[in-house]
């Protein structure tokens, strides 16, 4: 079936940087791209941005270009975000999905199971 | 940036009563390109509908979305136990894609 798989949860302290994978399977990595979404605690959704396996196009939220890296591996189906210069108000469930659409981001299906990412000192 | 403002916050049914919930965006959404999603507690959020009335694959037809332009809505024909949750609507017209604060239906 199809699905994705994210990494386990990280503990980080202000000003470092988080790598979060998300591998799929069951499909055809290249042909839909990977939306990443991030939920803080108690909080709503908020999309911080979206890559195209096929041709490696991204498209980043404003609030997060210049800290948020989005990279995939076509070798091993598998998706990463990274956020640099992390602060106490990144703490938040990271949550990659695959997205209907490689020609830019549309709607999200599956979503990965999640990972908690939490800045503390 | 499209806001997407939900309504209301809260709403408490029964089991087997109607639920009719709101979606309304600060400009035009194009091409009605809006999705909804249900989250229970300690779960990721699952996809109901895209392009504002279309059911995603395996999704029950009691659930229903209409809408366009601005005013997009979610329609539960009859609750179920296992709907009550938080749902989020989520536009995908323009970017940045942006969501709803929520929904949150409760017994």
């Amino acid at each position: 079936q199809v699905q994705v798989v994210q990494s386990g949860a990280e503990v980080k302290k202000p000003g470092a940087s988080v790598k979060v994978s998300c591998k799929a399977s069951g499909y055809i990595f290249t042909n839909f791209g990977i939306s990443w979404v991030r939920q803080a605690p108690g909080q709503g959704l908020e999309w911080m941005g979206w890559i195209s396996p096929y041709n490696g196009n991204t498209n980043y939220a404003q609030k997060f270009q210049g800290r948020v890296t989005m990279t995939t591996d076509t070798s091993t189906s598998t998706a990463y975000m990274e956020l640099r210069s992390l602060r106490s108000d990144d703490t938040a469930v990271y949550y990659c999905a695959r997205d209907s659409s490689s020609l830019g981001p549309k709607w999200f299906d599956p979503w990965g199971q999640g990972t908690l990412v939490t800045v503390s000192s | 940036e499209i806001v997407l403002t939900q309504s209301p916050g809260t709403l408490s049914l029964s089991p087997g009563e109607r639920a009719t919930l709101s979606c309304r965006a600060s400009q035009s959404v194009s091409s009605s390109y809006l999705a909804w999603y249900q989250q229970k507690p300690g779960q990721a959020p699952r996809l109901l509908i895209y392009d504002a009335s279309s059911r995603a694959i395996g999704i029950p037809d009691r659930f229903s979305g209409s809408g366009s332009g601005t005013d997009f809505t979610l329609t539960i024909s009859r609750l179920e136990p296992e709907d009550f949750a938080v749902y989020y609507c989520q536009q995908y017209g323009s970017s940045p894609l942006t969501f709803g604060g929520g929904t949150k239906v409760e017994i």
